[in-house]
């Protein structure tokens, strides 16, 4: 079975500060989602991403696919006390069920 | 539009005592998902629905059972509620199974059996 894996578990950075998370993927990944959720709350989309390569930015935040399709990086610029939650990274296996599997989540504090 | 609707938010079981969590969403959408969220764990998927009346296991679906009868609703059911499904259930809900559709999450219950 496909497994994601993030990294770091955890971060806490000064705000202000850059900032990269990471998620590797055991086999080709065919969509990879990024979700951020805030404590005690639903899951809020951020970006998909599909072809490798692939590069997408929403605010100060920038998510790449690379080439080979087996990970994905999240990067944060500049980073603000808004950031701060866990950031979660979901991918569609092989099999295209529409089912996601999940990383295990990168819990992000950014200190003002 | 609501999005995808959960209630309970909060509940506390004792041991063996049953319980449905609610889950609606008013986007029209075919499929439907149930998660688990345990610290430091990501989300594991319970069971999913493609539509009315269709239902299958994920991967972590002992303990608990679904039912779809409508487009709508897809409720959780916890019949024998022991401390292992102490743990945050998400439910989410997308158009179809196409690589970009995004999964449009619930709020959350969180669930503790004591």
């Amino acid at each position: 079975s496909q497994e994601l894996e993030q990294s770091p578990q955890s971060l806490i950075v000064q705000e202000g500060k850059n900032l990269t998370i990471n998620c590797t993927s055991s086999k080709t990944l065919y969509g990879l989602y990024w979700y951020k959720q805030k404590y005690g709350e639903g899951l809020i989309f951020l970006m998909m991403l599909q072809k490798g390569g692939e590069e997408k930015s929403h605010e100060k935040i920038t998510a790449k696919l690379d080439e080979k399709k087996q990970q994905s990086s999240l990067h944060i610029t500049a980073s603000q006390p808004s950031h701060a939650g866990i950031y979660l990274c979901g991918a569609i296996p092989s099999s295209n069920t529409g089912k996601l599997i999940f990383g295990q989540g990168t819990t992000l504090q950014v200190k003002p | 539009n609501a999005g995808v609707t959960q209630t309970p938010k909060f509940r506390i079981l004792k041991i063996g005592q049953s319980m449905t969590l609610q889950c609606t969403q008013d986007m029209n959408h075919n499929y439907m998902y149930w998660y688990r969220q345990d610290p430091g764990m990501g989300l594991k998927l319970i069971y999913y629905s493609v539509g009315a009346g269709i239902t299958d296991k994920g991967e972590v679906p002992n303990g608990y059972n679904v039912s779809r009868s409508t487009t709508e609703d897809f409720p959780l059911r916890l019949e024998l509620a022991a401390p292992s499904q102490t743990s945050v259930y998400f439910c989410a809900s997308s158009r179809d199974r196409a690589v970009g559709n995004e999964q449009f999450f619930g709020p959350g219950t969180r669930l503790t059996v004591l």
